[in-house]
């Protein structure tokens, strides 16, 4: 399996562009995630998926992040407009549910964002 | 606010040292508790997922100790090699309708000088 892929590696964009960072989940996961790393609050959980659907979002920043899963393959974080505050390393991650896994989770290789 | 503490923040022992540190987690909800490696310019990988009071998992030279209804779990590393230095973190669980939702600690980093 190739494990959880992200895209892209790094980004590098100026305050007020859009943002779109992609997420590729292990095949038969059922539970997604996007956790955001930054060296003052360190990994926090944005936002999580079941079967696609979204399950909590309570970690969002601001109305500025959206995420979608259209499909069990596929996931998207947006940001729009960018800020330089929202600089971070950006990791997805997933995992099984308790009825076929651990529910460990496995992550991707991350995003890293610079908004200059 | 439901908080995972980890102590120390960082660590420094020369190779060969046992060495151990703490993850403390809520106790009232819990359904498990899970250790991960995390070495620089990597992703973080899963060591333990612990979800019973009294858990002892290892894993070669790591091994970790849970104890649910005082909050805390010990992991401890025997003999350390170089190639032990990453940041261990610890995620809480608390499992009901926000099953799956991890909180992370801050994480221990830990240096293992040759």
């Amino acid at each position: 399996d190739a494990g959880v892929i992200q895209s892209p590696r790094h980004e590098v964009t100026e305050m007020g562009q859009e943002v779109t960072l992609r997420c590729k989940p292990i095949s038969g996961h059922d539970y997604l995630f996007w956790y955001r790393q930054t060296m003052m609050r360190g990994l926090e959980l944005l936002i999580y998926f079941n079967n696609n659907v979204p399950i909590d979002d309570s970690g969002m920043p601001e109305d500025r992040f959206s995420a979608k899963m259209p499909n069990a393959s596929f996931s998207t974080l947006k940001i729009q407009p960018s800020e330089p505050r929202d600089s971070a390393v950006y990791f997805c991650a997933s995992s099984l549910s308790r009825g076929g896994g651990t529910g460990e989770l496995f992550f991707g290789e991350g995003s890293r964002l610079t908004v200059l | 606010i439901l908080n995972v503490e980890q102590s120390p923040q960082s660590l420094h022992v020369q190779e060969g040292d046992s060495t151990n540190f703490t993850c403390s987690f809520p106790s009232s909800n819990f359904y498990a508790l899970h250790w991960y490696r995390w070495e620089t310019a990597k992703s973080p990988e899963a060591l333990f997922v612990m979800t019973l009071n009294g858990d002892e998992k290892k894993k070669g030279r790591i091994s970790a100790t849970l104890n649910t209804k005082e909050g805390y779990s010990y992991l401890y590393i025997k003999g350390s090699q170089p190639e032990d230095s990453a940041t261990y973190l610890c995620a809480w669980d608390g499992g009901g309708t926000s099953y799956g939702k991890l909180t992370f600690g801050q994480g221990t980093i830990l240096t293992v000088h040759p």
